[in-house]
């Protein structure tokens, strides 16, 4: 099945411990990006990749690291997480940029 | 910079009366726009998009989007609803004339739809 697969789906952490949420395609999209959703607020992107070694920021980056190693896989990075990166994280993928994004089943951060 | 609108929070439809849901864009050049909806407690789901060609786009779920370049518009609209379609909905685009920007798809805020029988 094509999918875009993030893990974990819960994670609750304390302020500071690094972390570093997975995603993972199998449908060999060139582009990749990491949303975040809060209420009030939509959708929100972090950071996209269009290619392997090629990322860049979206709207609110601070805080993050992303990379593209691989095709597939566009891991998000929380080097020192804060309770404001508390969230909910769409990870997401699309074959150009014609297309829309495939989006994954998200993951509910809590940082406490 | 490339913006996108949704100026109602909640819509609110009996099943069986049309709807609309309504979105605004902001781009230098000719734009890219998708409408997505979300079921609760799940993932983003693609309903359409308008890329180039006609302006009235056919999309999943029997939904449909007009595209109005004068108005700067892109409304979501179905002639009849279900309350099946409650659920939140986001607008979002792309402006492909801008260098680099071919994954930076933007999303609106979220219009919630609530159709009540």
């Amino acid at each position: 099945e094509a999918q875009v697969t993030q893990n974990p789906r819960y994670l609750i952490t304390v302020t500071g411990k690094k972390l570093t949420v997975t995603c993972s395609q199998n449908m060999n999209h060139e582009y990749m990006s990491w949303y975040r959703q809060d209420p009030g607020l939509g959708l929100r992107q972090i950071y996209y990749s269009m290619n392997v070694e090629v990322t860049d920021k979206g709207d609110v980056p601070e805080g993050y690291k992303v990379s593209r190693k691989e095709k597939r896989n566009f891991p998000l990075i929380l080097e020192s997480p804060s309770p404001n990166q508390t969230s909910l994280y769409f990870c997401a993928s699309s074959p150009t940029g014609n297309y829309g994004y495939t989006f994954g089943s998200g993951t509910r951060l809590t940082v406490v | 910079a490339q913006s996108v609108a949704q100026p109602e929070d909640q819509v609110n439809v009996a099943e069986g009366n049309p709807l609309t849901v309504k979105c605004t864009y902001s781009v230098s050049g000719n734009p890219y726009l998708f409408w997505y909806v979300q079921y609760p407690n799940r993932g983003l789901q693609f309903l359409l998009k308008y890329i180039t060609g006609d302006n009235l786009v056919k999309g999943s779920y029997g939904f449909e989007a007009e595209f109005n370049k004068s108005q700067t518009s892109f409304h979501l609209k179905k002639p009849s609803a279900l309350v099946s379609d409650s659920a939140l909905y986001f607008c979002a685009v792309r402006d492909p004339g801008r260098r680099g920007s071919q994954g930076n798809l933007i999303f609106g805020k979220g219009t919630k739809l609530s159709v009540k029988p």
